[in-house]
């Protein structure tokens, strides 16, 4: 199936580190997202970016995307104790309604 | 306040019975969808819905089954036919694709364990 893969698996990191993310996918997109999901929660939405956009921000959120390559980073910048969670990205493989998610990366930051 | 809600929490069976997960929103979102988590591990389609009245399967139907008769639910049945139904189970809603994507919203999910 078109299920991405997170890279690294976990990371640990201190806080006020940026911390990077990276996913590579299989097949064309119309647009990549990436969630966030807390232990035993659901997953949240944080940011959304297009197959014809390379970059987008949000906050302290940087999403990068390179369809040539399949891939997309997610760097978090000033990291906090609160960012430690679960990250995930998730493609539409083409379809539009159907969404397939990565194995995810595991984010501790240490106070 | 709007959103998904699942229930219950946690839910425990005993192997070779169905049991039925709830999922409700007040989104007024059209398109509905079942995922499954294994530990450490990402999520997994399993039935999704654009619209009340139909479903299509996703990656791992096999074992479950959902109805959609209206808009704001979409249970899941985890049948015994579900080889290894023990998971994280999540649902979620979205705007319907209309050529442009949306974000998922999802419920705080639903455990279940069959022993």
């Amino acid at each position: 199936s078109q299920q991405g893969e997170e890279d690294p698996q976990a990371l640990s990191i201190q806080e006020g580190e940026n911390a990077t993310m990276n996913c590579s996918y299989k097949t064309s997109i119309n647009n990549l997202q990436w969630y966030r999901q807390n232990s035993g929660r659901g997953l949240v939405h944080l940011i959304l970016i297009r197959s014809n956009e390379r970059e987008k921000h949000s906050g302290r959120l940087r999403v990068t995307l390179d369809t040539s390559k399949k891939s997309s980073s997610l760097l978090i910048t000033a990291s906090r104790a609160a960012d430690t969670a679960s990250y995930f990205c998730a493609t539409d493989a083409g379809t539009g309604n159907q969404f397939y998610f990565g194995t995810g990366t595991s984010l501790t930051v240490i106070p | 306040d709007g959103g998904i809600t699942q229930s219950p929490k946690y839910l425990f069976r005993k192997e070779g019975q169905n049991v039925t997960l709830s999922c409700e929103q007040n989104l007024n979102h059209d398109a509905m969808y079942w995922y499954r988590q294994d530990p450490g591990q990402g999520l997994r389609l399993i039935y999704y819905s654009q619209i009340v009245n139909d479903f299509q399967k996703g990656d791992i139907a096999e074992g479950y089954s959902v109805s959609r008769e209206k808009k704001e639910s979409f249970p899941l049945t985890v049948t015994s036919a579900q080889k290894n139904p023990t998971a994280f189970y999540l649902c979620a809603s979205s705007l319907r694709w209309t050529g442009v994507s949306s974000p998922l919203h999802f419920g705080n999910g639903t455990r279940l364990t069959v022993t």
